[in-house]
């Protein structure tokens, strides 16, 4: 069964720094996608980056950057500059090519910004 | 784009009535998924739907969970008769194919006393 592991239940991070947030993923396909949804109190999942398997450059959107290690199955997520409403809960997912479509979500990882 | 939309946001019933979710996805993409979302399993896909036909229903617990998409505009998603564990929040995400990002809704929030 493909997995998707979040080893970090809950971090925290002083605001204007810089924190990581852990993943790692289980497939034996060639063919994949990683996303980093974050889930704010409001409960809207909202996409936060998303990483092809066959690109070897590793994604960026803003202050969210991946560490997409694929020997390792490893796809970090990097919160650069940190603001009080990147408060929320985290969750990397996984998209199989032979999946259809069925998104893997890891548990989740809270985070806290401290003022 | 108005983006995915779910109502009610908030349905509180009692066990053994029927509850219908609905969703409304985004214009032009072409697949819509249901999911559920609790403390103890994280978020499970229940079903999803390509160009109005569903094509993995594996996720629906029980035959109790029914769902349906007669057009490209609208989903729903019933439970009947619902119980006490189907507590959760539902979410309705569609996508434009299958390998693309999948855009949620704001989720319905269902407690069954």
């Amino acid at each position: 069964a493909q997995t998707v592991t979040q080893s970090q239940p809950e971090m925290s991070v002083q605001e204007a720094e810089t924190v990581t947030l852990s993943c790692t993923y289980d497939t034996s396909e060639s063919d994949y996608y990683l996303f980093w949804y974050k889930q704010p109190p409001s409960r809207q999942m909202i996409l936060v980056i998303r990483q092809e398997a066959y690109k070897q450059q590793n994604a960026t959107e803003n202050r969210f950057s991946v560490n997409f290690q694929k020997a390792a199955k490893s796809f970090s997520l990097k919160i650069s500059d940190s603001q009080l409403g990147d408060a929320a809960m985290y969750f990397c997912a996984s998209l199989y090519g032979g999946s259809q479509g069925n998104l893997i979500f890891g548990k989740g990882t809270k985070l806290s910004v401290k003022p | 784009d108005a983006g995915v939309i779910q109502s009610p946001r908030h349905e509180v019933t009692e066990m053994g009535q029927e509850v219908t979710l609905r969703c409304k996805p985004i214009s032009g993409h072409n697949s819509l998924f249901w999911y559920r979302q609790t403390m103890m399993r994280g978020l499970e896909l229940l079903i999803y739907f390509n160009n109005n036909v569903p094509i993995d229903d594996s996720g629906m617990p029980e035959d109790r969970f029914s769902a349906k998409m007669p057009n490209a505009s609208f989903s729903t998603l019933k439970i009947q008769p619902s119980e006490p564990r189907d507590s959760a929040v539902y979410f309705c995400a569609s996508s434009l194919g299958y390998y693309n990002e999948q855009f949620f809704g704001p989720g319905t929030r269902l407690t069954v006393l």
